[in-house]
């Protein structure tokens, strides 16, 4: 299974952009970008998801690097709420099974100051 | 409103008592998964579920089972549990393909 890589926290500002990085190296091409968030006390939070595109909702962007062996999520104006762990995991659909396993890294814990 | 219902939310239980965490979901989705999250460790899967009758082992397997009768069913049982399987376990499920999995709010599981 692909592995992801990302940073083990990061600090923000409030109402300021947040970019959280996540490599993928060995990214195969079926593979789909997954972006969840765990917010304390709570289970995991999808976020947003991606394959070969950029992709916005309303939740944040995802910018996915050409070669597709990096990512970028994209917090547009950073809230308290949003303080939480975010990762980026890799969901795999070439077999038919694939799609079942999702395996979590540590994830980046992103702290919001007022 | 789609959801994935877990219950109970906190569980107490003494070592080899045999227990049952249920999990049901009302978004009519093919794969379900159960997940366990430690201090340190991270959320790890123990089982997911392709469709009805179709199950697989994750990374943490041991000393849990599961079945997946019914489409929105998923219940992860432990037959014999130990005070190492104390940690807090989530549900989720998702539509087959790329879509994202929809968690449940976890059951916190002490073992004694």
């Amino acid at each position: 299974d692909a592995k992801t890589t990302q940073p083990n926290s990061m600090e923000s500002n409030e109402e300021e952009p947040v970019h959280l990085p996540c490599n993928h190296s060995t990214i195969s091409g079926t593979d789909y970008i997954h972006w969840y968030r765990q917010l304390p006390s709570q289970g995991p939070e999808y976020v947003i998801h991606g394959l070969t595109s950029n992709v916005n909702n309303r939740m944040a962007s995802l910018a996915i690097a050409e070669d597709r062996k990096s990512s970028t999520l994209i917090l547009h104006r950073a809230t308290l709420r949003d303080a939480a762990v975010y990762y980026c995991i890799l969901r795999g659909i070439r077999l038919r099974n694939q799609g079942g396993k999702l395996i979590f890294g540590q994830g980046t814990e992103l702290s919001v100051k007022p | 409103e789609a959801q994935v219902t877990q219950n109970p939310r906190y569980l107490i239980t003494v070592t080899g008592k045999k227990l049952t965490v249920t999990c049901s979901q009302n978004m009519n989705h093919e794969y379900m998964s159960w997940y366990r999250q430690d201090p340190g460790l991270g959320l790890r899967q123990i089982y997911y579920s392709m469709n009805v009758e179709v199950t697989d082992k994750g990374d943490v397997p041991e000393g849990y089972k599961v079945s997946r009768k019914e489409k929105r069913n998923f219940p992860l049982i432990l037959e014999s549990p130990s005070p190492n399987q104390t940690s807090l376990y989530f549900c989720a499920s998702s539509q087959q393909g790329a879509d994202g999995y929809t968690f449940g709010s976890g059951t916190r599981l002490t073992v004694v």
